[in-house]
C-alpha cells in the first residue's frame, strides 16, 4: 500500500481553469513537500508545509495541509499550459526521518 | 550555486551487466539520497548517504548498493540488471542527514534513465 495516496490519478483541463490535488496520509506528515516534475526530468521543488493550517502560495499555486497534518492540497488558479506535468507530494511519515515517501503522482494536462 | 548533477542522463544495458550511475550534490550539501522511479511503483526511496555513511536504506535488493565520497559525490551500483531495474533513477541532495524531515529541503538532479534489454 502507499504511505500517501494522491487523487486524482491525472487530470485534463481547459486554460484557464482551477484545479485541486490532494494528498493524503494515513498517518501525521512531517514537512509535507510539493514537488512538480517534467516527464522523464528531474523534481522541481515548489513549497513545503509543516504546520497544521499552514498555507504557503506561490504565483499562481497555492498549497494547505490540514489542522490535523494528514492531507494536504495543492490548487492552481487559472491553469495555464506551463503548469502541465506530475505533481508529487512528499514526506517523512511519522517523523522517523528516516525514509522520505513520495504520493502517487498527479499527472496534470492543460489545453491550450 | 551549481544544482545537482547526474551522469550519465541516458543509458542502455543488457540483463546480467552491472551499472554504476553517479551524482555530484549541491556544494555544502553533505547528504545525497537515491530514488528510483517506475510507472508502475511511482518514487521509491533506495537509500541515503551522509558523511561517506549509509544511514538510511529502503527496501530493495541487495543488487543495489552506493557509496559515497570524502568530497560528498555519490555513487549508485546495480548489479546483474534485470528488465525490472529499467527506470528514471533520481538523486537528491540535502544538506542535513535525514532524509527529507523538518527544514531539510531535497534537492533533486535531472536522473539517469536506465534501460535494461
Amino acid at each position: 500500500s502507499q504511505e500517501l495516496e494522491q487523487s486524482p490519478q491525472s487530470l485534463i483541463v481547459q486554460e484557464g481553469k482551477n484545479l485541486t490535488i490532494n494528498c493524503t496520509s494515513s498517518k501525521t506528515l512531517y514537512g509535507l513537500y510539493w514537488y512538480k516534475q517534467k516527464y522523464g526530468e528531474g523534481l522541481i521543488f515548489l513549497m513545503m508545509l509543516q504546520k497544521g493550517g499552514e498555507e504557503k502560495s506561490h504565483e499562481k499555486i497555492t498549497a494547505k495541509l490540514d489542522e490535523k497534518k494528514q492531507q494536504s492540497s495543492l490548487h492552481i488558479t487559472a491553469s495555464q499550459p506551463s503548469h502541465a506535468g506530475i505533481y508529487l507530494c512528499g514526506a517523512d511519515i511519522g517523523n522517523t526521518g528516516n525514509q522520505f515517501y513520495f504520493g502517487t503522482g498527479t499527472s496534470l494536462t492543460v489545453i491550450p | 550555486k551549481a544544482g545537482v548533477t547526474q551522469t550519465p542522463r541516458y543509458l542502455i544495458k543488457t540483463r546480467g551487466q552491472q551499472v554504476t550511475l553517479s551524482c555530484s550534490p549541491i556544494s555544502g550539501h553533505r547528504s545525497v539520497s537515491w530514488y528510483q522511479q517506475t510507472p508502475g511503483q511511482g518514487l521509491q526511496f533506495l537509500f541515503e548517504y551522509f558523511s561517506e555513511t549509509q544511514r538510511n536504506k529502503g527496501n530493495f535488493p541487495g543488487r543495489f548498493s552506493g557509496r559515497q565520497f570524502s568530497n560528498s559525490r555519490s555513487e549508485m551500483n546495480v548489479s546483474t540488471l534485470e528488465l525490472g531495474d529499467s527506470a528514471l533513477y533520481l538523486c537528491a541532495s540535502s544538506f542535513r542527514y535525514g532524509a527529507a524531515g523538518q527544514y531539510n529541503e531535497q534537492f533533486f538532479g535531472p536522473g539517469t534513465r536506465l534501460t535494461v534489454l
